[in-house]
C-alpha cells in the first residue's frame, strides 16, 4: 500500500530552527510536496522536489533524497505566524498526491 | 499567480437538503480539478477528480451519487452534496492544476458545511 509518515505533533521555540520530517512509500514517484494549512484555512503551497537534494526557499529548505524515500522542511527564524500544520504530499505514478496526516508545529516565544 | 476560489465559504443546511459548492479558477483554464474533504485534526482526503467535459472519477468508498460532481467548463467545477446528513459535516477544498504541465495544485480557501 501507500503511506507517507510525518510526526503529528513538534514543538519549537521562536528564532529557532525546527526540521520536520516525512518518510514515503508509493506505488511510483513524481515528487514530493510541502503544504502550510493554518487551522480552517486550505493548504498554501510552499515547494516541491522532484530530484534528490536542497531546495532553500528563503527562511524554508527542502530536502528530497529518493533512494531512502525521505524528506523534511526545515524552517529558520521561526516566527509565532509559522504556527500550522505542514503537510507532506508524494505525487505517484498516476500523477495522484498521497497525502501525509500532517504535522502541527506549535511555536512558543 | 494561480488563484481558485470556492463559494460560499460557509454553509448551514437542514438535514436532508442539498447544497452546491462553486469552485473557480480566476486567472487559468483548469482541465483538471480535484474534490477534498476534511474532518478535524485530519488530513485531506480525496474525494474525486473532476475532468472539464467528462464524468468525474471518484475515489473508492465515496458515493457518486451523494457528491455530484460537474466540470462544464474550463474555469468552474461543482460539487452537490445530496441529501446532506450531519455525517456530510466537513470542510470542503477544492484544488486545479494548470494545464501547462505543472504539477503544482493550487487551493480554493475551502467551504465549510454544516448539516443541522
Amino acid at each position: 500500500g501507500q503511506n507517507i509518515d510525518q510526526p503529528t505533533e513538534m514543538t519549537a521555540t521562536e528564532g529557532a530552527i525546527v526540521q520536520i520530517n516525512c518518510t514515503y512509500q508509493t506505488s511510483g514517484f513524481n515528487g514530493l510536496f510541502w503544504y502550510q494549512q493554518h487551522a480552517g484555512e486550505a493548504p498554501t503551497f510552499l515547494s516541491y522536489n522532484v530530484l534528490d537534494g536542497l531546495e532553500e526557499k528563503g527562511r524554508f529548505s527542502s530536502f528530497l533524497s529518493r533512494s531512502k524515500g525521505y524528506s523534511y522542511l526545515l524552517l529558520k527564524e521561526l516566527q509565532m505566524k509559522d504556527s500550522a500544520s505542514y503537510l507532506c504530499a508524494v505525487m505517484d505514478s498516476n500523477y495522484q498526491l498521497i497525502w501525509g496526516a500532517g504535522t502541527k508545529l506549535i511555536i512558543k516565544p | 499567480g494561480a488563484v481558485v476560489s470556492q463559494h460560499p465559504s460557509w454553509v448551514i443546511c437542514k438535514s436532508g437538503t442539498s447544497v452546491k459548492i462553486e469552485c473557480r479558477s480566476l486567472d487559468f483554464q483548469a482541465t483538471t480539478m480535484f474534490w477534498y474533504r476534511q474532518f478535524p485534526k485530519q488530513s485531506l482526503m480525496l474525494m474525486a477528480t473532476s475532468n472539464e467535459g467528462s464524468k468525474a472519477t471518484y475515489e473508492q468508498g465515496v458515493e457518486k451519487d451523494k457528491f455530484l460532481i460537474n466540470h462544464a467548463s474550463l474555469t468552474l467545477s461543482t460539487l452537490t452534496v445530496t441529501s446532506a446528513h450531519p455525517e456530510d459535516s466537513s470542510f470542503y477544498i477544492c484544488s486545479a492544476r494548470e494545464p501547462s504541465g505543472d504539477v503544482k495544485q493550487y487551493f480554493g480557501p475551502g467551504t465549510r458545511l454544516t448539516v443541522t
